[in-house]
């Protein structure tokens, strides 16, 4: 079955740790997207990629890191700079940066102890 | 600049009631507008979606929403709400002619009481 998936599904960091959340989608999607969700507020977008080797900043870049080293593949690396990570994050995919229709992946709860 | 704006953070109506989400966009260009549905810790799921044309879009579980320009409105409705309805709702927009960046409203929390 085509989909994104996410890994893991629960994640807990001690203060001052960096954490990366995996994302891989075998849709043949070009764009995929990182979001943030917090209760009250939405999503917002963190980063997303294009195409492989290329990312741009979102709304909430900082803090955070990402890579696009392979097509099905867009991995968030959660800084310690991130001064209040926990949330609920979210990745997404869509055939082409301009497409209509973002599909979603189960997301990620981080923690941070 | 574009926003979204869902009017109530929770509704609560009847099984077999009529459920209304509330969604007001601000755009400088035509928009496309979407609803997506969340269950609980999972992820979002399309319900429907506004690019051009009918102005009455169908989506799927049996909800519909009408795009009003004068308005500048996308409400979410179904006649009859359903125990399985209880979820987080979310209005997006996304501005025709850039790139595929949506912008969310906080979305809605609706609550089927029996």
């Amino acid at each position: 079955d085509g989909g994104i998936t996410q890994s893991p599904k629960y994640l807990f960091r001690k203060e001052g740790q960096n954490v990366t959340l995996s994302c891989e989608q075998n849709l043949n999607h070009d764009a995929m997207y990182w979001y943030r969700q917090d209760p009250g507020q939405g999503l917002r977008l963190i980063y997303y990629s294009q195409i492989v080797n290329d990312f741009q900043k979102g709304d909430i870049a900082e803090g955070y890191s990402v890579s696009r080293e392979k097509k099905e593949s867009f991995p968030l690396t959660v800084t310690s700079a991130q001064k209040n990570p926990t949330a609920f994050y979210l990745c997404a995919s869509s055939p082409g940066l301009s497409d209509n229709e973002q599909f979603f992946g189960p997301g990620t709860r981080l923690t941070v102890l | 600049a574009q926003s979204v704006t869902q009017l109530g953070s929770h509704v609560s109506v009847s099984e077999g009631a009529l459920v209304l989400l509330r969604c007001n966009y601000s755009s400088s260009v035509p928009p496309y507008l979407f609803w997506y549905v969340q269950y609980p810790n999972q992820g979002l799921q399309l319900l429907l979606k506004y690019t051009t044309g009918a102005t009455l879009v169908k989506g799927i579980n049996g909800f519909e929403a009408e795009f009003k320009k004068s308005e500048t409105s996308f409400h979410l409705t179904k006649p009859s709400a359903h125990m399985s309805d209880a979820a987080e709702y979310f209005c997006a927009l996304r501005g025709t002619g850039t790139a595929s960046k949506l912008t969310f409203g906080t979305g809605t929390r609706l609550q089927v009481t029996l």
